[in-house]
């Protein structure tokens, strides 16, 4: 089963708007990290967060982790049509890194 | 460009025949994870490297096997090819052998498609 599952499955909006995804998780964690795949191409690591952090920021991007709820978000805001793409949390690390199903993020121009 | 390279890009090959996908890791990573992304499946572990060392198994079929050379280049075989192996394949390195913390580095993916 999967230990992270993202919530939308799929999100939809216009340039401009802010886009926010979630990911949930069962097992306690050392550190959350979100990924990004264009259609067809590999993954790129965006940004970690570790168990002992709340919150963090990379460009328009910005994500949070709550470990009492096991959940973490993603935000990116003033979304481009460029950030059209699936987005991943995964969790554990190495071989242990388990990824969730993703959100895939329209952006409209 | 993550450093990472893989070939072919494209494969398109008959039930029951084998290939052999390729992958160099970034320059300086010991560690190799090969992945298997399908549309119903999403992305599915299957064996990770180490330093040439087989590190863990996944999700791994036994027709399916891979290994490390010495230069740390990494070659998965999928043999007797079924129609439920069309997939994307991808391959990941990082650094260390799997620390928490560890980044994987994605390569472009190989598209195998068997008919």
């Amino acid at each position: 089963s999967q230990q992270g599952e993202e919530d939308p499955q799929a999100l939809s909006i216009q340039e401009g708007e802010n886009a926010t995804m979630n990911c949930s998780y069962k097992t306690s964690i050392n550190n959350l990290q979100w990924y990004r795949q264009n259609s067809g191409r590999g993954l790129v690591h965006l940004i970690l967060i570790r168990s002992n952090e709340r919150e963090k920021h990379s460009g328009r991007l910005r994500v949070t982790l709550d470990t009492s709820k096991k959940s973490s978000s993603l935000l990116i805001t003033a979304s481009r049509a460029a950030d059209t793409a699936s987005y991943f949390c995964a969790t554990g690390g190495g071989f242990k890194t388990i990824f969730g199903a993703g959100t895939r993020l329209f952006v409209k121009a | 460009d993550s450093g990472v390279t893989q070939t072919p890009k494209h494969l398109i090959t008959a039930t029951g025949q084998r290939v052999t996908l390729r992958c160099s890791p970034r320059s300086g990573d010991l560690s190799v994870y090969w992945y298997q992304q399908s549309l119903d499946q999403g992305l599915q572990f299957l064996i990770q490297y180490y330093n040439g060392e087989e590190r863990a198994k996944g999700n791994i079929l036994e027709r399916f096997s891979a290994q490390q050379f010495p230069d740390l280049h990494s070659e998965l075989n999928l043999s007797s090819l079924e129609l439920g192996d069309s997939a994307l394949y991808f391959c990941a390195s990082s650094p260390d052998s799997g620390r928490s913390t560890d980044t994987q580095y994605f390569g472009p993916g190989t598209r195998l498609t068997v008919l």
